[in-house]
């Protein structure tokens, strides 16, 4: 079944550090996204993709954050420099279609700034 | 503001009963609803979803319910087995918000042997 794959699966970086977290998303997939869920908290948007440019983002995804869809597969989110309340576990997802269709996430990448 | 809440932050049920896990939300923009189950450590795994023009679906041992006129959704998982333990978020796409998800605080299932 496909997947969406994200990488790296654990990293912990230091405070004022620049990270970049890597998503696959399905291969057919035209639609992506980045969520995030702060430990014990719930899973809240960031930011989602389509054609080439952000087409929505919550008041979340400030000017620290960034995303790119480098080639045919890959899509990151990059932090620039990242602060202590960035730590949480940050879920890619991708959907074949827009709103009111099926969104698919991947395991998340937890991140620990320190 | 928009919010989407659930009433019961933990649910214990015996292996074999009938779960029915409850969230309410706010926004009746919202034109789509999805339920999700997470287990520790992993990301949300899609179960099933049901669109604002029904008001009920069924899946594989799941039932999803939606009370528009209450803002009300649940999620009845039949035969609940060990392997349903897990927490499980609802989440609702506004009309015209593209994939936009706004999450629940999620429900933590315990199903007891």
């Amino acid at each position: 079944e496909p997947e969406v794959t994200q990488t790296p699966s654990h990293q912990v970086t230091q405070m004022g550090q620049e990270v970049i977290l890597r998503c696959v998303p399905i291969s057919n997939h035209l639609y992506f996204y980045w969520y995030r869920q702060i430990l014990g908290q719930k899973v809240e948007f960031l930011v989602s993709f389509y054609n080439n440019e952000i087409s929505e983002k919550s008041e979340i995804f400030d000017d620290q954050f960034s995303v790119e869809r480098p080639d045919g597969s890959n899509f990151t989110l990059k932090i620039r420099s990242t602060k202590l309340e960035d730590s949480a576990m940050y879920f890619c997802a991708s959907s074949d279609r827009g709103g009111g269709n099926t969104i698919y996430f991947g395991e998340g990448s937890w991140l620990t700034v320190v | 503001g928009e919010s989407v809440g659930l009433h019961l932050p933990t649910l214990s049920v015996q292996e074999g009963d009938n779960s029915i896990i409850n969230c309410a939300y706010s926004n009746s923009a919202s034109d789509y609803f999805i339920w999700y189950k997470q287990e520790s450590g992993k990301g949300p795994q899609f179960i099933i979803d049901i669109r604002s023009n029904m008001d009920k679906r069924q899946g594989q041992r799941v039932t999803v319910l939606l009370n528009k006129t209450v803002k009300h959704l649940s999620l009845q998982i039949a035969a609940t087995q060990p392997g349903d333990s897990a927490v499980y978020f609802c989440a609702e796409n506004p009309y015209n918000q593209g994939g936009k998800l706004i999450f629940g605080q999620g429900t933590e299932l315990s199903v007891k042997p």
